[in-house]
C-alpha cells in the first residue's frame, strides 16, 4: 500500500511569508504526527492529530498550526516565516497512535531566506 | 539533560564489523523506536519495542525496561547501512500522551569498504 506523501519536497519561501505543507497517511490511519529537524535543535514534536482533533502540542510558537480533514490528511501551516523556520518538516502516520508504528514520509525542506 | 542520550554520535567501521548503538533515557515508556535516516531526510522505522527483543535480518534491537536502556546492533555491516539511526521514545501519559516521540540526536554511522 501507498506510503506517506508530503507535498511539496522542498520550498522557498521569503521572511515574512506563510506556508502551507501537506500530509497524507497510509490508509486506514488517524493519527498523523508532525515534527522539525533543525541540524541545532534534532527532531522536535509539532504537534499530532488524531479524528480531526489536536491530541497533543509541542513547545513552538502559535505561528505553528494544523489541521486535519476528515480523510485524516494533515496540513500544517507556519506564518509570519522567520529565518529560524528553515528545517526539515516530517509528518508520520500511525493506526491509532500510542503503541502502533509510526511510518514517516520523506519530509518537507522549507527554506526561509 | 536530555530525556533521550545515545552513544557515540559518530561511528566508524569497517565493512563486516558487529556495531553498537546505545540509547538510555530518563522517563517511564510505552514504547521505544529506532529509526533510520539517510541522506535526503527520509526516515524509516526500523524496529518498535516495548520488552525484549526483535530481529530483523542482520539488526538486532534489544531493550532493559528496568535499567531505561535499548541497543541497536548490526552484525556483518556493509557500506549500505551507512547512515544516521536515532532513538525515540513514547512516553507513558495515558490518553493524552497520544503519539508524540521524543528524539535523541542520532548516531551517524559510517561504513567503510
Amino acid at each position: 500500500k501507498a506510503g506517506v506523501t508530503q507535498t511539496p519536497r522542498y520550498l522557498i519561501k521569503t521572511r515574512g511569508q506563510q506556508v502551507t505543507l501537506s500530509c497524507s497517511p497510509i490508509s486506514g490511519h488517524r493519527s498523523v504526527s508532525w515534527y522539525q529537524q533543525t541540524p541545532g535543535q534534532g527532531l522536535q514534536f509539532l504537534f499530532e492529530y488524531f479524528s480531526e482533533t489536536q491530541r497533543n502540542k509541542g513547545n513552538f510558537p502559535g505561528r505553528f498550526s494544523g489541521r486535519q480533514f476528515s480523510n485524516s490528511r494533515s496540513e500544517m501551516n507556519v506564518s509570519t516565516l522567520e529565518l529560524g523556520d528553515s528545517a526539515l518538516y516530517l509528518c508520520a502516520s500511525s493506526f491509532e497512535g500510542q503503541n502502533t508504528e509510526a511510518f514517516f514520509g520523506q519530509g518537507t525542506r522549507l527554506t526561509v531566506v | 539533560k536530555n530525556e533521550v542520550e545515545q552513544s557515540p554520535q559518530n561511528l566508524t567501521a569497517q565493512e563486516g564489523e558487529f556495531i553498537t548503538i546505545n540509547c538510555s533515557y530518563s522517563v517511564g515508556i510505552s514504547a521505544l523506536h529506532w529509526l533510520q535516516q539517510h541522506p535526503g531526510g527520509g526516515i524509516v522505522s526500523l524496529f518498535m519495542l516495548s520488552s525484549g527483543k526483535k530481529k530483523h535480518g542482520r539488526l538486532i534491537a534489544t531493550i532493559n525496561i528496568q535499567e531505561k536502556h535499548s541497543s541497536l546492533h548490526i552484525t556483518a555491516s556493509h557500506p549500505r547501512d551507512s547512515a544516521v539511526y536515532i532513538c525515540a521514545v513514547r512516553s507513558l501519559g495515558g490518553e493524552t500522551s497520544g503519539s508524540r516521540l521524543t528524539f535523541g540526536e542520532g548516531t551517524q554511522l559510517t561504513v567503510n569498504p
